[in-house]
């Protein structure tokens, strides 16, 4: 069955340089959702989008944005980046918005230099 | 903050079942509660959820106390594969908030 798809799978950025990452959901599904896991921490929610509007917000930065496309992929976008946001990014998505299960991508491994 | 406790960590022999226990005593009447394991740094996997009645699937069973307030996951037949991170998560809104989850060991 098909999964949701995230790219790129790795990625190394120097301090203050920019990052987008990218997250295709799986097929019909049209809510995604954005989670950080931390070296040694539990993911965090940071940002979710439902029919291409946002939909609820956590712990995300300032510094980040996001948004979903009317295919239903969603990028999310990282500025003036820091050593702190090395960390793995995932992505997930759901048919529908409410209690329906979330399916987790592979991720995005984000190194800040 | 998580909403929910676990133990820290579990050992299981092959092929007995893992009974994983959880603690939600402040979930309020219509958050559901989820179980996700994640196996090393791969993206959680979903494994089941639900709201008061319990649940089965091919993957494991929920038993949820007729109070809410705590819940069981129950692996039937855990095997090697099934070592991984196991997270009971109560669903805020679109908020899957993690806790520091059970690391489950399957030993031989």
């Amino acid at each position: 069955a098909a999964g949701v798809i995230q790219s790129p799978r790795h990625l190394i950025k120097e301090k203050r340089e920019t990052a987008t990452l990218k997250c295709y959901p799986i097929p019909r599904h049209d809510t995604v959702y954005w989670y950080q896991q931390g070296p040694g921490q539990d993911p965090q929610f940071l940002i979710s989008f439902y029919e291409k509007m946002q939909s609820d917000k956590g712990s995300i930065p300032d510094r980040f944005s996001a948004q979903q496309f009317s295919d239903y992929h969603s990028e999310l976008n990282m500025s003036s980046l820091e050593l702190g946001d090395s960390a793995l990014y995932f992505c997930a998505s759901s048919w529908g918005h409410g209690d329906n299960e979330q399916f987790f991508g592979p991720g995005t491994r984000l190194t800040v230099l | 903050d998580a909403k929910t406790t676990q133990p820290t960590s579990m050992d299981c022999a092959e092929g007995r079942a893992a009974n994983l226990p959880c603690n939600h005593s402040t979930i309020s009447g219509n958050e559901y509660v989820y179980w996700y394991r994640q196996i090393h740094s791969q993206g959680p996997q979903y494994i089941i959820h639900g709201l008061k009645n319990n649940e089965t699937n091919e993957m494991a069973s929920l038993i949820i106390t007729e109070d809410r307030k705590s819940s069981t996951l129950i692996l039937p037949h855990a095997t090697l594969r099934d070592t991984a991170v196991y997270y009971c998560i109560v669903r805020v809104g679109d908020k899957l908030i993690f806790g520091t989850g059970t690391r489950l060991q399957v030993f031989p």
